[in-house]
C-alpha cells in the first residue's frame, strides 16, 4: 500500500534558524512528490515539486527539497526561517496517474519563534 | 486568472440532512478533485472527475458522491450527514491530462459542521 509519512508533527524553530521537514514515501513506482503549505482557514498552496531530473528543487519562499530515491525520502529545508513561514506543511505523492489524484502525508506544524 | 472558487466557505447542518458542495476549477482545468480535512484523519481523497466521468475514487462510503458538469465545475454531495463528517473540504483543480499536468491547484475550501 502506498503510504506518506512526515516524521514530526509539530517542529518549533528560532527565527532566522535552519529548519528541516521530513517526509518518507512508500512506493514501487515512480511518483511525483510535492510540499504544499496551509494557512489557517485557507487552502493548500504549492511549495514546490520534484517531476524528474535534477534531485535538488527549489520552491518558493526560499524553500527547497531534495529528492533521495535510495531513501524513498523528500525532504523539505529552508535556511533562515520566518515569522510567517509559521503553518502546517504537507509532504504529498502522485502516482503519475496524474497531479490530482494526491496521498498526503500527517503534516507538520511549524512554529517559528521571534 | 481566477483561482479554485468553492462555494459556501461554511455550512451548518443537522445530521441526518444531506448537503451539496460547489467548486469552479481554474479555467481550462478539466480535473476537479475532492479531500476531506479532519484533524484525526489528515487530507484524504475523496474522489476525481475528469470530462464529466468519475476516474478515481477513494476509500469513502457510497453517502458521499459527486459529478461534474460539462463546464467543469463540480458538485460534491454528502446523504445523511453524521456527526464525524465535520470537516474541511477542499477542491482542486488541474489540467488533467498530458505531460503538463503536473500541479493541482487548490480552493479555500468549505468548513462543514454537522450539529
Amino acid at each position: 500500500a502506498q503510504s506518506v509519512t512526515q516524521l514530526d508533527s509539530q517542529v518549533p524553530v528560532f527565527e532566522e534558524a535552519p529548519v528541516e521537514l521530513r517526509c518518507n514515501y512508500s512506493s514501487s513506482v515512480s511518483v511525483y512528490l510535492f510540499w504544499y503549505v496551509q494557512y489557517p482557514n485557507q487552502g493548500l498552496q504549492l511549495l514546490l515539486k520534484y517531476l524528474s531530473g535534477s534531485t535538488l528543487v527549489k520552491g518558493i519562499n526560499g524553500f527547497e527539497a531534495e529528492f533521495n530515491k535510495s531513501q524513498t525520502s523528500f525532504h523539505l529545508r529552508k535556511p533562515s526561517v520566518h515569522i510567517s513561514d509559521t503553518a502546517e506543511y504537507f509532504c504529498a505523492v502522485s502516482y503519475q496517474t496524474g497531479a490530482n489524484n494526491l496521498f498526503f502525508g500527517t503534516g507538520t506544524r511549524l512554529t517559528v519563534i521571534p | 486568472k481566477a483561482g479554485v472558487t468553492q462555494t459556501p466557505r461554511y455550512l451548518i447542518k443537522t445530521r441526518g440532512q444531506q448537503v451539496t458542495l460547489s467548486c469552479s476549477p481554474i479555467s481550462g482545468h478539466r480535473s476537479v478533485s475532492w479531500y476531506q480535512q479532519t484533524p484525526g484523519q489528515g487530507l484524504q481523497f475523496l474522489f476525481e472527475y475528469f470530462s464529466e466521468t468519475q476516474r478515481n475514487k477513494g476509500n469513502f462510503p457510497g453517502r458521499f458522491s459527486g459529478r461534474q458538469f460539462s463546464n467543469s465545475r463540480s458538485e460534491m454531495n454528502v446523504s445523511t450527514l453524521e456527526l464525524g463528517d465535520s470537516a474541511l473540504y477542499l477542491c482542486a483543480s488541474s489540467l488533467g491530462q498530458g505531460r503538463r499536468d503536473t500541479e493541482a491547484f487548490f480552493g479555500q475550501g468549505t468548513r462543514l459542521t454537522v450539529v
